[in-house]
């Protein structure tokens, strides 16, 4: 089946560094996503990329569609203590059945110390 | 943005019941709506994907007969755990979509279940 391999696993950080992670796939998907989750609720989208090279950003957060659609990076620019959480991201697939199911990443938890 | 609830936020159960867990779009009609598991420290799994008057569609390895699901509205779809056990104990959560191509899932909250 699909997989998505997300790194790194967590990282430890400085307020106001910048962060990157990333995935990759054997598989090609349609739409890309970034999603954050808070201990103990659901994971809330940061942003969707749906063209291959296609470089979105909103705020802080930049992430990029890789050219061949197996892989994408979100980077975290001056990060702040509220950045802390588990990030995911997720490829977005058409089932045989006409709607559309995602697969996630392992996730990278993120840290900062203030 | 959309809002999806889920209810009971938690619940803590003996072995062999059966829990329901709802899931509502509040401010939209969901077409389509996903039922996932998630173990301490370890990424969302779909259980299952469900279509408003449908049978839900599941995940290789899901038991569609200890995890039933009805999707009876377009506002609300109900997951079962039934005969629960110690192993059932996960974070269940929703999300629900207005269908079509490219349209976004909507996260519920999530409900911690626990089997004693």
């Amino acid at each position: 089946g699909q997989q998505l391999n997300q790194s790194p696993q967590s990282m430890f950080i400085q307020e106001g560094e910048d962060v990157s992670m990333n995935c990759t796939s054997s598989s090609i998907f349609n739409t890309w996503l970034w999603y954050k989750q808070d201990p103990g609720e659901g994971p809330v989208l940061l942003i969707a990329l749906y063209k291959a090279g296609e470089l979105t950003s909103n705020g802080r957060l930049t992430a990029q569609f890789g050219i061949t659609r197996k892989d994408s990076f979100l980077n975290i620019s001056a990060s702040i203590p509220s950045d802390v959480g588990i990030y995911f991201c997720a490829g977005q697939l058409l089932t045989q059945g006409g709607s559309e199911k995602l697969v996630f990443g392992k996730g990278t938890k993120l840290t900062v110390n203030p | 943005g959309a809002v999806v609830s889920q209810h009971p936020s938690w619940v803590i159960c003996k072995s062999g019941t059966s829990v329901k867990i709802e899931c509502r779009s509040l401010d939209f009609q969901a077409t389509t709506m996903f039922w996932y598991r998630q173990f301490p420290k370890q990424s969302l799994m779909l259980m299952a994907t469900s279509n408003e008057g449908s049978k839900a569609t599941y995940e290789q390895g899901v038991e569609k007969d200890k995890f039933l699901i009805n999707h009876a509205s377009l506002t609300l779809s109900t997951l079962t755990v039934t005969s629960a056990h110690p192993e059932d104990s996960s974070f269940y959560i929703c999300s629900a979509t207005e269908g079509g191509e490219g349209n976004e899932q909507f996260f519920g909250p999530g409900t911690r279940l626990t089997v004693l």
